[in-house]
């Protein structure tokens, strides 16, 4: 069975400062992996996906991810956070029938 | 262009009452899916569907009824509520045209059940 692993349910960081935020995923097809934030008392919205190609993903807010094969990974980088950037943080890998297989979420707690 | 709306954002219910969350989107998708979210445990999928007149369970379907009469609805039905569903819902909708496609999240109903 597909899952997801985050391996930090809470991350803190000084502004300004860089952040990494790990994923984990075990997948036996192809996969397609999600970073998705959700601001407080709000939905979730999409960072950045990886699909094929390149394994380094842009996304929005100045996030970006490294897909690693064989480390089985999918973690998420930002070079300097902003007290903008407290949220939580879910990646998730698509599984069958269009779902999408969760992480526990990781709060990313920014220190002025 | 509003995207995904769910009803109500809060409620509080009696323990064995019964209750409807609203969902609906417009644009156009075919999935829409029902997530509840727990402390410390993501996102857990109630049900979902593939188009309109078809459901299917999730991971943590019971106590829990769906339909999809319309491609843009798609409520979620609480039978008899008991305080274990006392958490916050999440509806997602999706395009089915490529299996990367973005799921597009609802604000939320925060649902306490006492």
């Amino acid at each position: 069975a597909q899952s997801v692993t985050q391996l930090d349910s809470q991350v803190p960081v000084f502004e300004e400062a860089p952040v990494e935020l790990r994923c984990n995923y075990s997948s036996s097809v192809s996969v397609y992996l999600f970073w998705y934030v959700q601001y407080p008392n709000q939905g979730l919205q999409l960072l950045l996906k990886y699909l094929s190609g390149s394994t380094l993903v842009k996304g929005i807010n100045g996030f970006e991810a490294e897909f690693n094969k064989s480390q089985t990974s999918f973690h998420l980088r930002k070079p300097s956070v902003h007290i903008s950037d407290t949220a939580e943080y879910f990646c998730a890998v698509r599984g069958s029938n269009y779902q999408l297989i969760w992480g526990a979420g990781t709060k990313l707690i920014i220190k002025p | 262009n509003a995207g995904v709306t769910q009803t109500p954002k809060f409620q509080v219910l009696k323990t064995g009452q019964s209750m409807t969350l609203q969902c609906a989107q417009d644009m156009n998708h075919e999935y829409m899916s029902w997530y509840r979210q727990d402390p410390g445990m993501g996102l857990r999928l109630i049900h979902y569907s593939v188009g309109a007149g078809i459901t299917d369970q999730g991971e943590v379907p019971n106590g829990y009824n769906v339909s999809r009469s319309t491609t843009e609805d798609f409520p979620l039905r609480l039978l008899s509520a008991a305080p274990s569903q006392t958490s916050v819902y999440f509806c997602a909708s999706s395009s089915l045209a490529a299996r990367g496609e973005t799921q597009y999240f609802g604000p939320g109903t925060r649902l306490l059940v006492l």
